[in-house]
């Protein structure tokens, strides 16, 4: 069973500060794993893809399969990243994902 | 731009009652989803449909049912509400060649009273 664990429900830093929201997976495949964003009062969305290995917003995620770990980092949070975020495990099974708790991350000024 | 579009955003039912909740996706994605959202729980999968007619349980699809009688269109139903469906529902759609990314409605707000 594929399984994501975010272990922080909530995290809150500074303006400028660096944030790290982990993301633990358990999966016997291959996996592809999404970091998705919810905006207040806006639809959830993705914000990146381990496969595309792009930074967004000044995001980025690094698939450890070592660790099973995909942790989203941001070198510099600004307020505008105050969001809840989730990670994602999608398996080929059309598509299917399985997404952690999520994390509400909080920047303040 | 992908557009899934949840026709209801706020509803508010009594218990008993029946419960349509209707999404509609314009980009002739195969794939499509219903999950229910609840704070600390995350978001849990309650039925995913591949292709038309067909339908496959989620995580938790006890209490609900879903219709896909065309691509764009999956609707989910609570036969009976009850005050434990009082839940956000978000309805996503996926396509072929996108890795599994997918794309959500705005969401549907119930209230079971």
């Amino acid at each position: 069973a594929q399984r994501v664990t975010q272990p922080e429900k909530l995290l809150s830093v500074f303006k400028g500060a660096p944030v790290e929201l982990k993301c633990n997976y358990s999966y016997s495949g291959s996996p592809e794993l999404f970091w998705y964003v919810q905006y207040s009062r806006q639809r959830l969305q993705l914000l990146l893809r381990h496969i595309s290995r792009e930074s967004i917003k000044g995001f980025t995620a690094d698939l450890n399969k070592g660790e099973t770990s995909f942790h989203l980092k941001k070198p510099f949070a600004q307020e505008e990243d105050s969001a809840m975020y989730y990670c994602a495990l999608s398996n080929t099974n059309a598509g299917k994902s399985t997404f952690g708790d999520g994390t509400t991350l909080t920047v303040k000024p | 731009d992908v557009k899934v579009t949840q026709s209801s955003r706020y509803l508010v039912k009594r218990t008993g009652e029946k419960v349509f909740l209707e999404c509609v996706q314009d980009m002739d994605h195969e794939n499509m989803f219903w999950y229910r959202q609840d704070p600390g729980l995350g978001l849990r999968l309650i039925y995913f449909s591949y292709d038309v007619k067909m339908k496959e349980k989620g995580d938790i699809p006890e209490g609900y049912s879903v219709s896909r009688e065309k691509k764009e269109r999956f609707s989910l139903i609570l036969e009976s509400a009850s005050t434990n469906q009082t839940s956000m529902y978000l309805c996503a759609s996926s396509g072929p060649g996108v890795s599994g990314e997918l794309f959500f409605g705005e969401g549907s707000r119930l209230t079971v009273l």
